[in-house]
């Protein structure tokens, strides 16, 4: 069946630096949307991305959606303790039910101050 | 305006026990989505409703699992009987059709079985 995977699945990292998380897609995607999830929290959509090639900025956070649209990437600019979480992109496939959402595992980001 | 509201936040019962979680939805959004997560996974789909209609249950374990969205707001999902297996986080998202099909969740119930 259609499966995403996500990559890594853990980064602890140093405030200030960089972090980047990246989906990749078994089939063709109609968009991607990614959510994030605080420790004991619940996810919180963070951004839609539907056309093929697309870049969408949020103050630090970068999201791209290949041309393909089978894999996603989000990168964290200079990151901060706020940032602390889990990153999960969800997909929905390019045929069929658009309205199921296929998530990856996450990519758990720890930042140490 | 409220988000997805859910009750209890936290259940612990016996194993062999039922329960029930109960999940209100954002007010107009007709689609209402129940959801397993494990910890350090992501969310697995258990039901999927379109207003009052269950349009996608395929990954509900039905031996043991049921839910219902009678009037096509609020909905219930019960486990009866419990297994020490189905301890997990127990999240309800909902989302409006045509808005981009952005999901809304719920803070969760927490389940221990022990």
């Amino acid at each position: 069946g259609q499966q995403v995977m996500q990559i890594p699945q853990y980064q602890h990292v140093q405030e200030g630096e960089d972090f980047t998380t990246y989906c990749n897609s078994s089939t063709t995607l109609s968009n991607i949307q990614w959510y994030k999830q605080r420790p004991g929290g619940h996810p919180v959509f963070l951004i839609q991305l539907v056309k093929s090639g697309e870049v969408k900025k949020q103050k630090r956070l970068t999201f791209q959606f290949g041309e393909a649209k089978k894999n996603s990437s989000l990168h964290i600019t200079a990151t901060q303790t706020t940032d602390v979480g889990t990153y999960f992109c969800a997909g929905h496939n390019n045929a069929g039910n658009n309205r199921k959402l296929i998530w990856g595992l996450g990519t758990s980001l720890a930042v140490n101050p | 305006e409220a988000g997805v509201v859910q009750s209890p936040r936290y259940k612990i019962i016996e194993k062999k026990q039922p329960v029930a979680f109960w999940c209100n939805p954002i007010s107009g959004h007709n689609t209402l989505y129940w959801y397993r997560q494990n910890l350090g996974q992501g969310p697995e789909l258990l039901i999927r409703y379109e207003n009052e209609e269950a349009v996608d249950d395929s990954q509900l374990p039905k031996d043991r699992f049921s839910a219902e969205r009678l009037k096509g707001v609020d909905s219930t999902l019960k486990i009866q009987p419990a297994e020490l297996g189905d301890s997990a986080v127990y999240l309800c998202a909902s989302s409006f059709h045509g808005a981009k099909n952005i999901q809304y969740f719920g803070a969760g119930t927490r389940l221990s079985v022990l």
